[in-house]
């Protein structure tokens, strides 16, 4: 157990739903970051948020819409998904949100957009 | 420059035998070099992780060899088990800048 606890594990959508994925973090971290993995890819960051605030977003398409209420809950909402999005999402925390802290991972939702 | 470049893909060992998996970068700013373990189902963990003042860390069977002029540093798994069959990833940061991810490596373990 890591600490981090996302949901669901597993989400088939269609392209015209909507659906959100949760995060859940018991450390007491003060960063909060989504994750795309796709096979035979790096690790992607997507967006980051310090104390609650959004610091980083990767070029990630609007159709991504993260949300932070507070240090130990994180949201990926997600709307007019197309096929190429299916991939692991994975959520993380860590301390302070340097670098050179090590992240602590959930273990991801699998999703499929068909 | 800011990528991280990993290999090999997948490697599979005999149980008992040295799995080694390699990654190489080009930014000579970066200060922070991480290994990171994926069980299937899981996520990532932090396995081991070595800072460029130093050339080698050992912690148990795992050790991370660290070579600062050719900008490449390895993963060295001794006695690998069955157990230790899991995606493997190395990364690196410079600063507080967020961390750079290589592409990953499947390893098996075969009895």
């Amino acid at each position: 157990e890591t600490g981090v606890t996302q949901t669901p594990r597993h989400l088939v959508m269609g392209m015209t739903n909507k659906k959100s994925l949760k995060c859940e973090q018991h450390l007491g971290h003060n960063a909060m970051y989504w994750y795309k993995q796709s096979a035979k890819k790096p690790l992607e960051l997507m967006f980051v948020y310090n104390f609650k605030e959004q610091t980083e977003n990767n070029s990630v398409p609007s159709r991504f819409s993260p949300e932070c209420p507070n240090s130990s809950h994180l949201f990926l909402h997600l709307h007019t998904l197309q096929p190429e999005d299916s991939a692991l999402y994975l959520c993380a925390s860590s301390q302070g949100g340097a670098g050179n802290e090590k992240l602590f991972f959930g273990s991801g939702t699998q999703l499929s957009v068909l | 420059q800011q990528q991280v470049k990993q290999s090999p893909q997948s490697l599979i060992v005999q149980k008992g035998g040295i799995s080694i998996i390699n990654c190489a970068y080009e930014n000579t700013a970066f200060d922070y070099f991480p290994w990171y373990q994926q069980f299937p189902g899981k996520g990532p963990a932090l396995l081991i992780a070595i800072r460029p003042d130093v050339s080698e860390k050992k912690e148990g069977r795992f050790t991370i060899s660290f070579n600062k002029s050719a900008k490449q540093f390895s993963l060295h798994i001794m006695d690998s088990q069955p157990g230790d069959s899991a995606t493997y990833f190395c990364a690196a940061s410079k600063g507080t800048d967020k961390l750079i991810f290589g592409t990953g490596t499947r390893l098996q373990v075969f009895p």
